[in-house]
């Protein structure tokens, strides 16, 4: 069975610096990977993902991750940081297969200084 | 854009009631979830379902059911509301048999048994 590990509950920048969000998983089968994110108050959106292809994957609002199979990984980054970006992030990983579902972590809160 | 709503906003229920959540998406989608979200425990997964009155266990199904009579609404049951059950529920949809695809999100129920 896929599990995903989010290292770190709560991460803190400041404005302009580099966001690192971190994803472990585990799948028995090549996965799907997500992250989504959740601003206050609002639902969940999606801000990337990855199939296949490409390792490194572009999403919405400056973010990428790139999926790294031989350290099961896939990590969130923004270069700068924006107070915007203050939300939570959920990873998540899917194995694709038809009657299967998408398995979140646990979530990272990110705080953004000015 | 597709549209998944869920009924209530906030509900408040006693112990032993039982308690509908319902769920309606308008794109005719054929994968529905319920996830349950938890401060520190992230999204968990309750039920799921990937055809009309088909339906699968999530990690949590234990005191819930499920009802898909129809592809755009599905339904979660508590049988017999428990306060372990205060949280907060949200609904997705997503088209196509696998799970590579974009989940849409409803803005949640927020439901608190006393």
């Amino acid at each position: 069975a896929q599990s995903v590990t989010q290292l770190g509950s709560h991460v803190s920048v400041s404005e302009g610096a580099l966001v690192l969000l971190r994803c472990n998983y585990s799948s028995s089968v090549p996965p799907y990977l997500f992250w989504y994110v959740q601003y206050p108050n609002q639902g969940l959106q999606l801000l990337l993902k990855y199939t296949t292809g490409a390792t490194l994957v572009k999403g919405i609002n400056g973010f990428e991750a790139e999926f790294k199979k031989s350290e099961t990984s896939f990590h969130l980054t923004k270069p700068s940081a924006h107070m915007s970006d203050a939300a939570e992030y959920f990873c998540a990983v899917s194995e694709g297969q038809a009657g299967t579902a998408l398995i979140f972590g646990k979530g990272t809160t990110l705080s953004v200084s000015s | 854009d597709v549209k998944v709503t869920q009924s209530s906003r906030y509900l408040v229920k006693r112990t032993g009631e039982k308690v509908f959540l319902e769920c309606v998406q308008d794109m005719d989608h054929e994968n529905m979830f319920w996830y349950r979200q938890d401060p520190g425990l992230g999204l968990r997964l309750i039920y799921f379902s990937y055809d009309v009155k088909m339906k699968e266990k999530g990690d949590i199904p234990e005191g819930y059911s499920v009802s898909r009579e129809k592809k755009e609404r599905f339904s979660l049951i508590l049988e017999s509301a428990s306060t372990n059950q205060t949280s907060m529920y949200l609904c997705a949809s997503s088209r196509g048999q696998a799970t590579n695809e974009k989940l849409f999100f409803g803005s949640g129920t927020q439901l608190s048994v006393l």
